[in-house]
């Protein structure tokens, strides 16, 4: 069965400094990896997803990822983090050959406060 | 476009009455749907899912049940609430493409359910 690491409940980062929230995961054979935020009482919003190829994912509001395989990680950056940033983040993984149904499995999430 | 849509917004009920959330997209057809239920406002648990018309899956056992009456439909609902049915409601879609699909979940906005 697969699953996903979030190793920090927060992350504190000063506006202007770099971001980084990390992932990592488990899965048998190749993984499907996505970014979601949330922001309070709101659903998820899709940020960013790797399926193939280039290793390093650009999405949404600036945000990247990049995927390494040998590490089963796939950390979420941002150049300048932006106080509006704060949010909570959720990685999550799907195998690539899984069975119907396209089921992820979710992190159990990363609180951003970005601070002026 | 695709939209989502959830209702109600927030809900208080006692405990022992009956539950019926309302998820519906817009925009496309026979999409996968999802039930998911956050507590505490971190973890997301995957409740139920769909691959089309009255076909469910229920991924734990509990006190819910889920239905999909039309294509783009999906109903979650509960005979008698307990306490622990409180929580943040998520509903969601992902593009199918046969059995296998790689396509990220669009999340709607939620319900707060409170049972009292």
């Amino acid at each position: 069965a697969q699953s996903v690491a979030q190793p920090e409940d927060q992350v504190n980062v000063a506006e202007g400094n770099p971001l980084t929230v990390k992932c990592t995961y488990s899965v048998s054979g190749n993984p499907y990896l996505f970014w979601y935020v949330q922001y309070p009482n709101r659903g998820l919003q899709f940020l960013l997803k790797y399926i193939t190829g280039d290793n390093l994912v650009k999405g949404s509001y600036g945000f990247e990822a990049e995927f390494n395989k040998s590490q089963t990680s796939f950390h979420l950056k941002k150049p300048s983090a932006l106080v509006s940033d704060s949010a909570l983040y959720f990685c999550a993984v799907r195998p690539s050959l899984a069975g119907g149904g396209n089921k992820l499995t979710f992190g159990t999430g990363t609180q951003l406060k970005v601070e002026l | 476009s695709q939209t989502i849509h959830q209702w109600p917004a927030t809900l208080v009920q006692p405990v022992g009455s009956p539950l019926s959330l309302e998820c519906t997209v817009e925009g496309t057809s026979n999409p996968n749907l999802y039930w998911y239920r956050q507590a505490a406002g971190r973890g997301l648990q995957l409740l139920f899912y769909s691959v089309g018309i009255g076909q469910i899956s229920s991924e734990v056992p509990q006190n819910l049940s889920a239905s999909r009456p039309q294509d783009r439909q999906f109903i979650l609902s509960s005979k008698k609430l307990l306490l622990s049915d409180s929580g943040f409601y998520l509903c969601a879609w992902s593009r199918s493409s046969g059995i296998i699909s790689y396509n990220e979940q669009f999340f709607g906005p939620g319900t707060r359910l409170t049972v009292l």
